[in-house]
Parts: C-alpha cells; structure tokens; sequence
C-alpha cells in the first residue's frame, strides 16, 4: 500500500490566488513527522514546512501552511498569495518512528504552475 | 548552517566506465547519509541507507554490486555507479542527517545536496 499519496500530478493557479496540495499517508505509527518539499526545476529539494503527528496546531512558515488532519490522515499544503517562483515541483513526505531510522517516504509529487 | 554539498554536479561518461559521486555535510556530522535516484517527473527513489563505519543498506531491488556506497567519515558519503549504462543516466541526490536528528518528533531529519545530474552515453 502506498504510504503516502498525492493525487494530483499537476496543478494550475493564479498569481497572487490561493491553492492547496494535496496529501494522505498511511501509517500505524502514532508517532510520524510530515513534511512538504519543494523542487525547481534546478533539482534541489527545499524543506517548506513540518508536522508533527502530536502536535496539537497546523503548521504555518510564511505563505504555507498544512492542513493537518489527523483523522482523516491527510496533510494538505497551502500555498497563499501564489507567486510565479513558486512553480516547481512539490513533494509530501513521511517519516515514521525510530524503528525506522530518519528514512522518508515520498509521495508521487505535484507539479505546480502559477500563471500571471 | 546543515549545508550538504554533491560533487560533481553534473557527469557525462561513457557506457562501461565508473562514476564516482561525492556527498559531504559542510557543517555538521552526519550519523545517516541516503542515496537517491530520481528520474525525470517522478518521485525520489531512496537507493540506500548509509551509517559510518557500516555497510550500507541497499533498498530492495538496488544492485549492490552496481551501486558501490562508502561512508568512510561524518562527512563524507560516496556512490560509485560502476560500469555504467544509458539506463542509469538519471539525477542523484543524498542527504544528511545529523546527530541531533534522532527522533521522529522533530522537524530536523535530512538535509539534502544539490543533486547530480548523470548522463551515461
């Protein structure tokens, strides 16, 4: 089964307009950490935000955000105020607990371009 | 800080020849290093786990033999693609996680490189 799942492979959005990403994970850990990334088209992987599976509020870094909700296992990223830099590449990730080391598991991505 | 640097960035070779791909952490020691390969729009395949001082553990499906991981330091990982084809022409990317990175309860996890473009001809 898929650990991580991100069903749309490519979205559109208007500068300056709202999207959101999204992601569902599977896992019996009750212990796990979220993470989105984003890929240009350089090929770096740059970390934008982190959820915690305890952590009791949605995660928020600037413009993302990540809609965490734990019951239905999804973990959404929210893009506000979209800019055209932000076109890339975008990866959710999931790391389990300890047994597992500090692997992560990634989803299929989501392309994401912003149109002016 | 927790920068991780890949050397060379790009690599063209010929079919038959070995490629050696270098991965560094800058400015931390990193316990853990992974090796990944991604082909164009897909995800990040995670090849293999390397510990210092220990044997790498290759993801199933990964040629051992093929995929040669060294991690002689705390700073320094090496994937040597030998006897290379056109079928592993792709990016390859590591990571570094640190010694403070210990728990799943923490956003510090895996610092990424840059990546290297292969190109096998």
């Amino acid at each position: 089964a898929q650990k991580i799942t991100q069903t749309q492979p490519g979205m559109f959005v208007q500068e300056k307009e709202a999207v959101t990403l999204d992601c569902t994970y599977d896992t019996s850990d009750p212990s796990y950490g979220l993470f989105w990334y984003k890929q240009p088209s350089s090929g770096e992987m740059i970390f934008l935000i982190y959820q915690g599976s305890y952590d009791q509020q949605n995660a928020t870094e600037g413009r993302y955000s990540l809609n965490f909700q734990k019951a239905r296992k999804s973990a959404n990223l929210v893009i506000s105020a979209s800019q055209l830099g932000d076109s890339a590449m975008y990866f959710c990730a999931m790391r389990e607990g300890l047994e597992y080391g500090n692997k992560l598991v990634f989803g299929a991505g989501t392309i994401l371009r912003v149109k002016s | 800080g927790a920068v991780v640097s890949q050397h060379p960035s790009r690599v063209i070779c010929k079919s038959g020849t070995s490629v050696k791909i270098e991965c560094r952490s800058l400015d931390f020691q990193a316990t853990t290093m992974f090796w990944y390969r991604q082909f164009p729009k897909q995800s990040l395949m995670l090849m293999a786990t390397s510990n210092e001082g220990s044997k790498a553990t290759y993801e199933q499906g990964v040629e051992k033999d093929k995929f040669l991981i060294n991690h002689a330091s705390l700073t320094l990982s090496t994937l040597t693609v030998t006897s290379a084809h056109p079928e592993d022409s792709s990016f390859y990317i590591c990571s570094a996680s640190p010694r403070w990175a210990s728990g799943a309860s923490t956003q510090e996890t895996q610092y990424f490189g840059p990546g290297t473009r292969l190109l096998v001809l």
